[in-house]
């Protein structure tokens, strides 16, 4: 079985510039998670989907931060624009239904200098 | 507020010899309790979780974990340490229906030496 898919591996950009990440849950699961994880922490919840709706976004910086799931699917984040502390792993996770375990993609390393 | 707290940064042992990385939680009601692994450049993958039940649960690799509820651990277990063993540490819950966000603690460093 294939696991959570997510590219690009590394993106570096430069402050105010935009960028976005890429998502592709395993087949079938409902559920899809967008964590950031800064260095020495543990990652913290950004947006849950359960197929193509919203389940919480309440830690998303929603004037900067954007996410959709197409057709309840495939995901993608966006920052616009980029600030110095956006600098993070991103991890995209997904779970056949909400109270399941997660899986978690390789992660996206954002450096924003 | 509901938080997981993992009090060691690093946690050093030897090859061969039992290891313990502690993790506590603060919640009302009854959690849902996990364990992760982080290798380098790599997601987080699961180990075990408990959710009811027997207090000793066991996952991948030869890890246990203990929960105990007077004192609010879940403390992850092995009783022999691999050199492969050597990886960050999540412990992570979440705390009931309509709320299945997981909150994960800051991780611990196990380093095991030959």
């Amino acid at each position: 079985e294939a696991g959570v898919a997510q590219s690009p591996r590394y993106k570096i950009i430069e402050k105010r510039q935009s960028v976005a990440f890429w998502c592709n849950p395993i087949s079938g699961h409902a559920t899809l998670y967008w964590y950031q994880q800064i260095l020495g922490q543990g990652p913290k919840l950004l947006i849950q989907f359960q197929n193509n709706g919203v389940v919480d976004d309440s830690q998303l910086p929603k004037d900067r931060f954007s996410a959709e799931r197409l057709k309840g699917v495939d995901s993608t984040l966006k920052i616009q624009p980029a600030k110095l502390e956006d600098s993070a792993v991103y991890l995209c996770a997904s779970s056949p239904s909400r109270a399941d375990i997660q899986y978690f993609g390789a992660g996206t390393r954002l450096s924003v200098l | 507020a509901q938080s997981v707290a993992q009090p060691e940064d690093q946690v050093n042992v030897a090859e061969g010899n039992p290891l313990t990385v502690k993790c506590t939680y603060s919640v009302s009601g009854n959690p849902y309790l996990f364990w992760y692994v982080q290798y380098p450049n790599r997601g987080l993958q699961f180990l075990l979780k408990y959710i009811t039940g027997d207090n000793l649960v066991k996952g991948s690799y030869g890890f246990e974990a203990e929960f105990n509820k007077s004192q609010t651990s879940f403390h992850l277990k092995k009783p022999s340490a691999l050199v492969s063993d050597s990886a960050l540490y999540f412990c992570a819950a979440h705390f009931g229906a309509g709320s299945y966000q997981l909150t994960f603690g800051k991780g611990t460093k196990l380093s095991v030496i030959p």
